[in-house]
């Protein structure tokens, strides 16, 4: 079975401040890797995902993160974030062999101050 | 355009009534999801369906019932047997295959009173 752990519940940060939200997970299998962002009373959008590949992968809104297999972790992270980056943010995990299944972690909720 | 659409946005029940919410996508997934979202829990697997007339329970399917008559829609219906039933839901769909990205309804509040 698969388990995200997202560390932080609540990351404060300026406008044009660098953030990185902190995802950790755990498997026997691998896995695929997403980030999603959530605002405030709607569904979820992806910001980006780990397939295959090269590590360090580039999403929407000028997202990054980076896959570390050696520390089970896939880290989000914005070099100067904005107002409107304000929001809910969720790491998920599936497995290889059985995509149908994608296991959220609890969710970093991301504020940004003026 | 294409995309999921959940209906209603908001709902209101007595306790000890049984409701349904609608789900509908017109993006051609064959694969079809219902997540319940509770604040500092994440979002957890209702049912989950990859073909029409075939689903699979998720963690959480106490007191949860679906169907999958048509490809396009996958209705949800929370009994009265659900304990806490007050929550958001998200209706979500794929392609099928590995690594596909899943795409998310709008959501529906539901307050049980």
């Amino acid at each position: 079975a698969q388990s995200v752990t997202q560390l932080d519940s609540q990351v404060p940060v300026f406008e044009e401040a660098p953030v990185e939200l902190r995802c950790n997970y755990s498997s026997s299998v691998s896995v695929y890797l997403f980030w999603y962002v959530q605002y405030p009373n709607q569904g979820l959008q992806l910001l980006l995902k780990y397939l295959s590949g090269s590590t360090l992968v580039k999403g929407i809104n000028g997202f990054e993160a980076e896959f570390n297999k050696s520390q089970t972790s896939f880290h989000l992270r914005k070099p100067s974030v904005h107002i409107s980056d304000t929001a809910e943010y969720f790491c998920a995990v599936s497995a290889r062999d059985n995509t149908d299944k994608l296991i959220f972690g609890t969710g970093t909720r991301l504020q940004v101050f003026p | 355009d294409g995309g999921i659409t959940q209906s209603p946005k908001y709902l209101f029940r007595k306790e000890g009534q049984n409701v349904t919410l609608s789900c509908e996508q017109n993006l051609n997934h064959d694969a079809m999801y219902w997540y319940r979202q509770d604040p500092g829990q994440g979002l957890r697997l209702i049912y989950y369906s990859q073909i029409v007339n075939d689903f699979q329970k998720g963690d959480i399917a106490e007191g949860y019932s679906v169907s999958r008559e048509k490809k396009e829609s996958f209705p949800l219906t929370v009994t009265s047997a659900q304990k806490n039933p007050t929550a958001f839901y998200l209706c979500a769909s794929s392609h099928q295959g590995t690594g596909n990205t899943i795409y998310f309804g709008e959501g529906s509040w539901l307050t049980v009173v």
